[in-house]
């Protein structure tokens, strides 16, 4: 079981990125996925949850209106568009798959690190 | 929106005694719905305890959790060198998570 997380890097104030979540190992189609992150020397922060299917997404407060999550089952991958990015937005964005039964995330990917600067 | 919080902010343990973290809900929460994680520097956080009680895959039988309503505890019963980190608490309700500022555990 296994997720690996992509694009993350260096952008400006106000700009755009488009993180992805490589999967293998278990059966995606079957499970709600999550993104979390972590600013520098902080703690974790819930970004946002997408159903198995796509069809039910949830944001932080902190995402609304700017991040959008999606999934493509038949290549096993998450994404998590970023847009009008600020300073704040700063951090490690991990993929993090959640258990069956309950809610709790029992798979995370390594991060990928954002940095937001002028 | 309910909030979580840890206690202590840090906690000055000796290897193999017992450390005992709070996690305390602005309100009442359900059981099924709580968990720890570990989290050690560099790396992403590990699943604990999930259902307040419940062992993750793996997870040593010295990570016992307990509690229920809006005060539960993570014990380790035996410190071993590998435990010193940060641990959080996590809630999920209605469409959000939340988690917990973290604790973190240090070799006293």
């Amino acid at each position: 079981v296994q997720v690996v997380e992509s694009g993350g890097g260096f952008v400006q104030p106000g700009g755009s990125l488009r993180l992805s979540c490589t999967t293998s190992g278990f059966t995606f189609s079957n499970y709600e996925m999550n993104w979390v992150r972590q600013a520098p020397g902080k703690g974790l922060e819930w970004v946002s949850y997408i159903s198995s299917s796509g069809n039910t997404i949830y944001y932080a407060e902190s995402a609304k209106g700017r991040f959008t999550t999606s999934r493509d089952n038949d290549k096993r991958s998450l994404f998590l568009q970023l847009s009008s990015l600020k300073v704040e937005d700063t951090s490690v964005y991990y993929c993090a798959r959640r258990l069956p039964a309950g809610a709790a995330f029992d798979t995370w990917g390594q991060g990928t690190l954002v940095t937001v600067s002028s | 929106e309910i909030v979580l919080t840890q206690s202590p902010g840090t906690l000055s343990v000796s290897p193999g005694e017992r450390a005992t973290l709070s996690c305390r809900a602005s309100q009442s929460i359900r059981s099924d719905y709580l968990a720890w994680y570990q989290q050690k520097p560099g790396q992403a956080p590990r699943l604990l305890i999930h259902g307040a009680s419940s062992r993750a895959t793996g997870i040593p039988d010295r990570f016992s959790g307990s509690g229920s309503g809006t005060d539960f505890t993570l014990t380790i019963s035996r410190l071993e060198p590998e435990d010193f980190a940060v641990y959080y608490c996590q809630h999920y309700g209605i469409s959000f998570y939340t988690f917990g500022q973290g604790t973190k555990l240090e070799i006293k």
